[in-house]
């Protein structure tokens, strides 16, 4: 089985500062991915990132980066310089093959607000 | 990019009624789709898996007769809430799978469904 864990529920800062969201992931698959979303008030899910299980190098993506470790089974995202529109729901999402089908799951989420 | 449309985007419908969701991917075959549920700051859970042209297959404790899932092209799904009643007012979200298994998701934007 997958799981996935976000223990921070709500983190508050204020702007341009950095923030961290930490993710820690299990699954028994040596074949899986990793993902980041960005949930505005909208709704609607915005795809930040992608990482397999065979690739650990980290990642910039000008304000994000991404760290994965596997020996801690961990995906954290970091936001440099908070913004305002940085503010939203933030899942971090576990692929491993579940059955016949590859299943997207989902920790729970973190609410991000950025204070001006 | 890989496109998913879903419509409506937001339904009221009366107690009792049943209510038809549509997700239809647009420039990409979606071998199989995914349908979420996400009740107001909750995570996203999986109800059910459907490949096209076979029975979806639906997650421990999701009502398949309520839940009615259609996956009949590769283009397009549907989710029909069957009787619905003021408890199956979420926030529902198909996501579409094309054919490269778990390399990618794409979501679409959701429906808002209140049943009163």
């Amino acid at each position: 089985a997958q799981k996935v864990t976000q223990a921070q529920t709500e983190i508050s800062v204020v702007e341009k500062e950095d923030v961290t969201l930490d993710c820690v992931y299990e699954t028994r698959d040596t074949t899986y991915y990793l993902f980041w979303y960005k949930q505005p008030p909208s709704g609607e899910l915005v795809f930040l990132i992608r990482r397999n299980s065979f690739d650990e190098q980290n990642e910039i993506s000008g304000r994000y980066s991404w760290n994965f470790q596997k020996s801690t089974s961990s995906f954290n995202f970091t936001i440099t310089a908070s913004q305002v529109v940085d503010s939203a729901v933030y899942f971090c999402a576990l692929s491993a093959r579940g059955g016949s089908n590859y299943k997207l799951t989902f920790g729970k989420g973190t609410l991000l607000t950025v204070n001006p | 990019g890989a496109v998913v449309s879903q419509h409506p985007s937001w339904v009221i419908c009366k107690s009792g009624t049943s209510v038809k969701i549509e997700c239809r991917s647009l420039d990409f075959q979606a071998t199989t789709m995914f349908w979420y549920r996400q009740f107001p700051k909750q995570s996203l859970m999986l109800m059910a898996t459907s490949n096209e042209g076979s029975k979806a297959t639906y997650e421990q404790g999701v009502e398949k007769d309520k839940f009615l899932i259609n996956h009949a092209s590769l283009t397009l799904s549907t989710l029909t809430v069957t009787s619905a009643h003021p408890e199956d007012s979420s926030f529902y979200i198909c996501s579409a799978s094309g054919g490269r298994g778990h390399y990618g998701y794409t979501f679409g934007s959701g429906t808002r469904l209140t049943v009163v």
